[in-house]
């Protein structure tokens, strides 16, 4: 199983501003994902973070906002630039596992973050 | 791209009462499907899986069958508790996830 490591947990930030969220494997994976997931909604896919390149963004999502590294097979950031409220959510780092299939599937615990 | 249609909640059930949620699916090829709970407070977690058509996921008392002639994934328990309270998510993985928009279950004493 992969443990994974996300902080911070929460934050709660000025508008205008920029907060980068650190995710942490404690072993190799093949693929790191970026969720939000806004108040009462479900889980919107960010980017895929692709390691010694540039990530690759859904629909609706810019480098210019969410700029995301994976230098290496363990670990992603994700920052949230230029913040107003409508940032206001839950980040989600999440990873497959390195076995055969790939099937398994993880999160982090997330980051609440608040934009006042 | 991959998209995923949940039935709306909330769902309020009384205890022991039998639980259908449905979920349908588009997606190309041969996805895995996956039912994810977040109970209150906590982080999401796995619930089952199914990964090839006729493929039941089964943990908890909760079970869901692959159906690719449907393209459909329900999930199912045959008496539900207090504690099943949460918000499932039905989800298809072709590369990434694609989430349904969940279904809120309160399930009362």
């Amino acid at each position: 199983s992969a443990v994974i490591s996300q902080k911070p947990s929460r934050d709660i930030c000025q508008r205008g501003t920029s907060l980068t969220i650190q995710c942490q494997v404690d072993s190799q994976v093949t693929m790191m994902f970026w969720y939000r997931q806004q108040p009462g909604q479900s889980l919107t896919l960010i980017a895929t973070a692709n390691q010694g390149s540039e990530a690759t963004y859904e629909s609706g999502f810019v480098i210019d906002k969410f700029p995301i590294s994976r230098p290496n097979l363990t670990f992603s950031t994700l920052t949230v630039s230029n913040m107003s409220p409508e940032d206001s959510s839950i980040y989600l780092c999440s990873v497959t596992g390195a076995d055969a299939t790939n099937e398994k599937l993880f999160f982090g615990s997330g980051t609440q973050l608040s934009v006042l | 791209g991959d998209s995923v249609t949940q039935m709306e909640g909330p769902v309020t059930l009384s205890e022991e009462a039998f639980l259908t949620i449905n979920c349908t699916y588009t997606a190309t090829g041969y996805p895995s499907l996956f039912w994810y709970v977040q109970y209150p407070g906590e982080g999401l977690q796995l619930l089952l899986k199914a990964t090839k058509a006729d493929d039941k996921g089964s943990n908890k008392g909760f079970e869901a069958t692959y159906r690719k002639e449907t393209t459909s994934f329900h999930l199912e328990k045959g008496s539900v508790q207090v504690s099943d309270s949460a918000v499932y998510f039905c989800v298809v993985r072709g590369g990434a996830l694609t989430f349904g928009s969940g279904t809120r279950l309160q399930v009362q004493p």
